[in-house]
């Protein structure tokens, strides 16, 4: 069975450090891998897709950033995090064109 | 501009009662689908629907597509408090990319 895993579960971090989440998926191969941001309450936000290795694209201009170093891997970082980067951070898969995304536990990220 | 709205955005009822919620579109959309996201987790596919006029039975859940494939609606059944949630709506853009609803967050109160 597939599993998809976020770490970590929580992050508290300065105004103007670096950031680096992680996700990986497990059981699939080739899956399309999302970065959404969720505000409390609220929607789903998309910020990154990629349907394969080292192919990303961009939903919304911000100051984050995602790489696909591996099939199953995806990362999402920031080199300097401001006020407005606090949220809920989900990562999902789906196969091919299905439409369903399952999604992983989430990343609550704080910057103070 | 957000493609799919949905109503209400809060609602809090008591265990027993009846409950409907929407979701609409101005776009036309292939498929759309129902999440549940409970507080701290990411949400959890409820069901697909994909034909217009469509309507799906999930226990005490009913879901139906608008003829027009705009528009979606949630109709609970006698709630239950661990029916509580944020309930999220999403229609497929194209193919792998969705777009989500704010989404209703429901408190069921025992």
């Amino acid at each position: 069975s597939q599993t998809i895993h976020q770490w970590p579960a929580t992050l508290v971090q300065p105004v103007g450090s670096p950031l680096s989440l992680e996700c990986t998926v497990e059981g699939t191969s080739n899956p399309n891998l999302y970065w959404y941001r969720q505000a409390a309450g609220r929607g789903l936000q998309l910020l990154f897709y990629s349907v394969g290795i080292g192919q990303i694209s961009s939903e919304v201009p911000q100051n984050l950033s995602a790489s696909r170093p591996q099939d199953r891997q995806f990362i999402l970082s920031s080199k300097k995090l401001l006020l407005s980067d606090s949220g809920f951070y989900l990562c999902a898969w789906s196969l091919g064109s299905t439409i369903t995304q399952y999604f992983g536990p989430g990343t609550r990220l704080t910057v103070l | 501009t957000q493609l799919l709205e949905q109503s209400p955005q809060f609602l809090s009822i008591q265990e027993g009662e009846n409950l409907t919620v929407y979701c609409n579109s101005s776009s036309v959309f292939s498929s759309l689908q129902w999440y549940r996201q409970e507080p701290g987790e990411g949400p959890v596919l409820l069901v697909t629907v994909v034909t217009g006029g469509e309507v799906k039975k999930l226990k005490r859940l009913t879901f139906q597509f608008g003829d027009a494939r705009k528009d979606s609606s949630l109709h609970i059944t006698a709630a239950q408090p661990g029916d509580t949630g944020l309930y999220l709506c999403a229609g497929l853009i194209n193919a792998g990319k969705s777009t989500f609803g704010d989404g209703t967050t429901l408190t069921v109160k025992p």
